[in-house]
C-alpha cells in the first residue's frame, strides 16, 4: 500500500522568507510518481510538478524548487522569498506505476496549509 | 483555468435525498477521476472512468456510483445522503488511461452540504 505523509500541517511565515515543505511517501514499487498540487483559498488544485522515480534530480521553477532524495523516500518542496500569493494548502502525492488497469489513482497526503503574512 | 468543468459549484440537500455532480473532462483527455476532499478524511480517490468504462475504484461508498458517457463526460451520483456525506467533491482528467506520468488536472470542485 502507498501512502503521503506531510507532517506538517500549517506552517506560518512573514513575507521573503524561505520556507520548506516536507513529504515522505512509502511504496513497494520501484517506479512511482510524485506530484505537488497547490490550493489557493479559492478551492482548486493546481497542478506544479510531477517527478518519476527514476529522476533524482532536482528541478527549480522561478522561486520553486523541490529536492526529491529516494534514500530517505522524500521530495520536499521549498518555496524562496516567499509572498503572500504563496499562501495555501500543498498537497504531495503519489502515483505508483500501473502494471493493470489500475489507472492514474493519486494518493495524497494530508497537505500543508501554508500562510505567508506581510 | 484547468479546462476541467464541473456543476454546479455549490449544492445544498438535505439528509436522505439524492443529487447528482457532473463533470466535463479537458478536451482531449479520456480518463476522468473523482475524488473526496473532507476535512477528517483529506482527499480520496473514488472511482476512475477511462472512455466510458470503469478503470479503478478506490473508498467509494455503495451509495455512491458514477458514469462516463460517450461525450466523456461523468456524472457522480450520491443517494442517501448523510452529514458526513458533506466535502468538496472534486473531477480530473487525464489524457490517458493507464499511465502513470500524466499529472491530473483538477477542476473546481462541487461542494456539497448536506443538512
Amino acid at each position: 500500500a502507498q501512502k503521503v505523509t506531510q507532517a506538517q500541517t500549517e506552517i506560518s511565515v512573514v513575507e521573503k522568507e524561505d520556507v520548506t515543505l516536507d513529504c515522505v511517501y512509502e511504496t513497494r514499487d520501484t517506479t512511482y510518481y510524485l506530484f505537488w498540487y497547490k490550493q489557493p483559498p479559492s478551492g482548486e488544485l493546481v497542478f506544479l510538478i510531477r517527478r518519476n522515480s527514476f529522476d533524482e534530480q532536482n528541478e527549480i521553477s522561478g522561486r520553486y524548487s523541490w529536492n526529491f532524495q529516494k534514500s530517505t523516500s522524500s521530495f520536499n518542496f521549498t518555496i524562496t522569498a516567499s509572498q503572500v500569493v504563496d499562501s495555501a494548502v500543498y498537497f504531495c502525492a503519489l502515483s505508483e506505476a500501473v502494471y493493470n488497469n489500475a489507472g492514474n489513482m493519486l494518493t495524497f497526503g494530508g497537505g500543508t496549509r501554508l500562510m505567508v503574512k506581510p | 483555468d484547468s479546462g476541467v468543468t464541473q456543476t454546479p459549484k455549490h449544492l445544498i440537500t438535505a439528509t436522505g435525498q439524492r443529487v447528482t455532480l457532473r463533470c466535463s473532462p479537458r478536451s482531449g483527455d479520456l480518463s476522468v477521476y473523482w475524488y473526496q476532499q473532507s476535512l477528517d478524511q483529506g482527499l480520496q480517490f473514488l472511482i476512475q472512468y477511462y472512455n466510458g468504462e470503469e478503470r479503478a475504484k478506490g473508498n467509494i461508498l455503495e451509495r455512491f456510483s458514477a458514469q462516463q458517457f460517450p461525450d466523456l463526460h461523468s456524472e457522480l451520483n450520491l443517494s442517501s445522503l448523510e452529514l458526513g456525506d458533506s466535502a468538496l467533491y472534486f473531477c480530473a482528467s487525464s489524457p490517458r488511461g493507464s499511465q502513470s506520468n500524466s499529472p491530473l488536472h483538477f477542476g473546481n470542485g462541487t461542494r456539497l452540504t448536506v443538512t
